[in-house]
């Protein structure tokens, strides 16, 4: 059972182009994160959100986690060859020291 | 500083073999956690541990053992390997606090055959 579904699993967008990945549940959590992660490598953590309604801006990349804290999305504005990778959204649940993450979103971007 | 270390980078093993692989991390941070990454299925957690002497089952543990003797090492056994454990394993530690904002190493790529 997957408990955060990530939607879309694969994106393939130009340069220069808007998006949004979602990642959604029917839990609540304490906190959401996003992850990226490049090939060959480990995931690397982005953001953290912690309040219900929390933005967080991080460049081009927005971050927002929803108002009940079950549901987050990332939007990135005029997207760069340099976004591509694999995008991983992961949330706590205060249950010491477990995160659950969802499927990933694959990222492509061209020039 | 090192951060998360694993290794080995790549390992090939027979139908039943069995193998340990390392983790080692230097930011004295005391939780510690292996995923396992499968493509289409994210990360699922397999072990993990919140201090030194402390384990706990994750998502997927059968075909796994772990032990924690130090804050540091945090290796996971492959007791008897099958080639439904072929996978991408990671490693992650976390300094806790509500959030456990992981840390992950580069990963270990392991082909059963």
């Amino acid at each position: 059972t997957q408990l955060l579904e990530q939607s879309p699993q694969f994106l393939s967008i130009q340069e220069g182009e808007n998006l949004t990945v979602y990642c959604n549940s029917s839990s609540v959590f304490s906190s959401l994160q996003w992850y990226r992660q490049e090939p060959g490598e480990g995931p690397v953590l982005l953001v953290t959100v912690v309040t219900g309604g929390e933005v967080k801006k991080l460049k081009r990349l927005t971050f927002q986690f929803g108002d009940a804290r079950k549901d987050s999305s990332l939007h990135i504005t005029a997207a760069q060859t340099g976004d591509t990778g694999l995008y991983l959204c992961a949330g706590a649940k205060n249950q010491g020291g477990k995160l659950i993450f969802g499927q990933g979103t694959e990222l492509s971007v061209k020039p | 500083n090192a951060g998360v270390t694993q290794t080995p980078k790549f390992q090939v093993l027979k139908t039943g073999q069995s193998m340990t692989l390392q983790c080692a991390q230097d930011m004295n941070h005391e939780y510690m956690s292996w995923y396992r990454q499968d493509p289409g299925m994210g990360l699922r957690l397999i072990h993990y541990s919140v201090g030194a002497g402390i384990t706990d089952q994750g998502e997927v543990p059968n075909g796994y053992n772990v032990s924690r003797s130090t804050t540091e090492d945090f290796p996971l056994r492959l007791l008897s390997a099958a080639p439904s454990q072929t996978s991408v394993y990671f490693c992650a530690s976390s300094f806790g606090g509500i959030n456990y904002e992981q840390y992950f190493g580069p990963g270990t790529r392991l082909t059963v055959t």
